[in-house]
């Protein structure tokens, strides 16, 4: 079962640009990168979407390098509402269209 | 996301019962998936529908079922629930669009605890 990886937990500041990296070595060609976060006792909310290069939207931004395997979500000047579980998704097509989520990266913003 | 439900939102049941978890979608989505998530944990996947007839195992399928009554409904089950099933349920809805990637709207949670 192919499986994405991401940072167990960051810690950043208030008003600090915060960026989290996941490796996903087993990235198919039609395979996008999406990344969710939850807040505790509730469900995950889409962020963003990705297949290549970068995009952008109004709540963070996307880096994804030419080979694919690894993408950063980029979160512009956090608040402490930020504060929650960030999880990276990719469909990886060459895993019989098994869904997983990488084990979430942990952020918690300090004032 | 308030098209997705899941009823109930809370329960409390004791070792050996059967219990059903059910969730409805106004989405029109042909995917629908069950997640578990323990305190502290990421999300872990039961079983997952892509369409009526479709039924597939996730990571950690062993000791629950499902089915899939109609493209709007997914339902789980716990045959003889045990104190390790206690967690947070999660159900989830996508659909997958040329030119896109697939997205996953999650409903509320059910918080399951099993005595």
């Amino acid at each position: 079962l192919a499986k994405t990886t991401q940072p167990i937990s960051m810690d950043s500041y208030e008003g600090q640009e915060v960026n989290i990296t996941c490796s996903h070595n087993n990235i198919a060609t039609n395979d996008y990168i999406t990344w969710y976060q939850q807040f505790p006792s509730q469900g995950p909310r889409f962020i963003i979407q990705g297949y290549k290069t970068k995009v952008t939207n109004e709540v963070a931004s996307l880096f994804i390098p030419a080979d694919r395997k690894s993408s950063t979500l980029s979160l512009p000047r956090v608040s402490l509402s930020d504060t929650a579980v960030y999880y990276c998704l990719v469909v990886l097509s060459n895993a019989g269209n098994m869904l997983t989520f990488g084990g979430g990266t942990r952020l918690m913003v300090k004032p | 996301d308030a098209d997705v439900t899941q009823t109930p939102r809370n329960r409390i049941t004791k070792t050996g019962k059967r219990i059903m978890l059910e969730c409805s979608q106004t989405k029109g989505h042909d995917r629908m998936y069950w997640y578990r998530q323990d305190p502290g944990l990421g999300l872990r996947l039961i079983y997952y529908s892509f369409d009526v007839k479709d039924i597939n195992k996730g990571e950690i399928s062993d000791g629950y079922s499902v089915s899939r009554q109609a493209q709007a409904k997914f339902s789980l089950s716990l045959e003889s629930a045990i104190p390790n099933q206690t967690a947070l349920y999660f159900c989830a809805t996508s659909d997958l669009r040329p030119g896109s990637g697939e997205t996953q709207y999650f409903g509320p949670g059910t918080r399951l605890l099993v005595l």
